[in-house]
């Protein structure tokens, strides 16, 4: 079945770049999503892929896709302490439902 | 433009009981997908309906069960709650066209079974 993996945990220090990894099996993944997740609250959608892309810039972010290996990642430029959540990445194929990761906590330090 | 709305925020339910959680759409959306996040876990679907219909089913039992109504708002029945029902249960809102199918998800229900 579908299996999306993320490393569980990445600390950096404020004004760093962060980068969150993500690996997914599915090869008909049709769309990659990323979402942050604060405490208590629900999942808010910070940006997509296509599979057809190699990268895609939105203000701070950057997503980057190798789809040769199956590889996705979020890079955050000049991270800030609000930027501390968990986030998640998600495929998307055929039939429409989301995948998800178990999440990777961010840890901004000051 | 009005967000997704879920209710209750939190709910505790015993052993062997129901419940329904209710979810409003986001403006103009018409598929509703519903999720279950455990703790420490990613969300997992559970179901997705798309005009009155479900349209989609992941690993759950029948016991998990839903509608959608013409308003396009939603509710998730669960029966015969187990403990391992506990979690936080999130309701997504999205437009079925135009490929991209961004969900966008409530703040979701905690649910504790005891």
């Amino acid at each position: 079945g579908e299996d999306v993996e993320q490393s569980l945990f990445l600390s950096v220090r404020e004004g760093d770049s962060s980068v969150i990894n993500c690996t997914y099996t599915d090869s008909s993944s049709t769309y990659l999503y990323w979402y942050k997740q604060e405490p208590g609250a629900g999942l808010q959608l910070l940006t997509y892929i296509f599979s057809n892309m190699d990268m895609k810039q939105d203000q701070r972010l950057t997503v980057l896709l190798n789809k040769k290996d199956k590889h996705l990642s979020l890079r955050i430029a000049d991270t800030q302490t609000g930027d501390s959540a968990i986030y998640f990445c998600a495929d998307r194929t055929g039939r429409r439902a989301l995948t998800f990761g178990s999440g990777t906590r961010l840890q901004v330090q000051p | 433009e009005t967000g997704v709305t879920q209710s209750p925020t939190h709910l505790i339910k015993t052993r062997g009981q129901q419940v329904t959680l209710r979810c409003s759409s986001q403006s103009g959306h018409n598929t509703v997908s519903w999720y279950q996040q455990a703790l420490g876990q990613g969300p997992q679907f559970i179901f997705q309906y798309y005009r009155e219909e479900e349209n989609g089913r992941g690993n759950f039992p029948p016991r998990f069960s839903g509608l959608q109504f013409p308003n396009y708002s939603s509710e998730l029945n669960v029966n015969a709650l187990e403990l391992d029902d506990s979690a936080l249960y999130l309701c997504a809102s999205s437009i079925s066209s135009g490929g991209t199918y961004e969900q966008y998800f409530g703040p979701g229900t905690r649910l504790t079974v005891t």
